[in-house]
């Protein structure tokens, strides 16, 4: 069974310029969560898709956008890049049990750099 | 709200010592724990959980007890190798959306 997989490892942006990143889930799995990794911060939640729904969200600004597509994939994008963004950007994907997540299994992550 | 305390590190540990990494829980009812661990350039990796309280997951030599009474989920292995070394988050789960984790901890094994 394929782990989770994001596109790109590696990027490398200038201040201003928009990105997006990518997220496909294990099969089978309908929720995919954003995560941000700093060294300063660490893991903070951005947000989680369920069935192509924005289902929560966490305490980042406008800037972070993200949607989920029917077979599950999900992409995010940020705009208008600041230097603080520079972070590993996870993604994480899950199934549901009722009405809850079970684990989360995390993908390598995207590596992105605001120059 | 809910929020993970872990113990600060950097743990340095010879091969083969006890590991004890401490954690600590703020949560309303009774969130689902995890541990997950980082190794250089990855991403997480989940090493092991507990959904209820009293229950140990276990996993790699690995273990942790979910103790309600103490709000803590302390992660242990009996003897620890130079593989070991890593970044050890804990983690909760409630309300079933996203996890709240702790500051990691990391770990390094010395042969």
């Amino acid at each position: 069974k394929a782990g989770v997989t994001q596109t790109p490892r590696y990027l490398i942006k200038t201040r201003g310029q928009q990105v997006t990143l990518s997220c496909s889930p294990i099969s089978g799995h309908r929720s995919v969560s954003w995560y941000q990794q700093t060294p300063g911060q660490g893991l903070q939640f951005l947000f989680e898709y369920f069935s192509e729904t924005q289902r929560n969200k966490g305490n980042f600004p406008g800037r972070f956008s993200g949607r989920q597509f029917s077979n599950s994939r999900s992409e995010m994008n940020v705009s208008t890049l600041e230097l603080g963004d520079s972070a590993l950007y996870l993604c994480a994907s899950s199934s549901i049990q009722g009405a809850v997540n079970t684990e989360a299994f995390f993908g390598q992550g995207t590596r992105l750099t605001v120059v | 709200g809910n929020s993970v305390t872990q113990m600060e590190g950097p743990v340095t540990l010879s091969e083969e010592a006890f590991l004890t990494i401490n954690c600590t829980y703020t949560a309303t009812g009774y969130p689902s724990l995890f541990w997950y661990v980082q190794y250089p350039g990855e991403g997480l990796q989940l090493l092991l959980k507990a959904t209820k309280a009293d229950d140990k997951g276990s996993n790699k030599g690995f273990e942790a007890t979910y103790r309600k009474e103490t709000t803590s989920f302390h992660l242990e292995k009996g003897s620890v190798q130079v593989s070991d070394s890593a970044v050890y988050f804990c983690a909760l789960i409630h309300s079933g959306y996203a996890l709240n984790f702790g500051k990691g901890t990391s770990l390094l094994v010395t042969p």
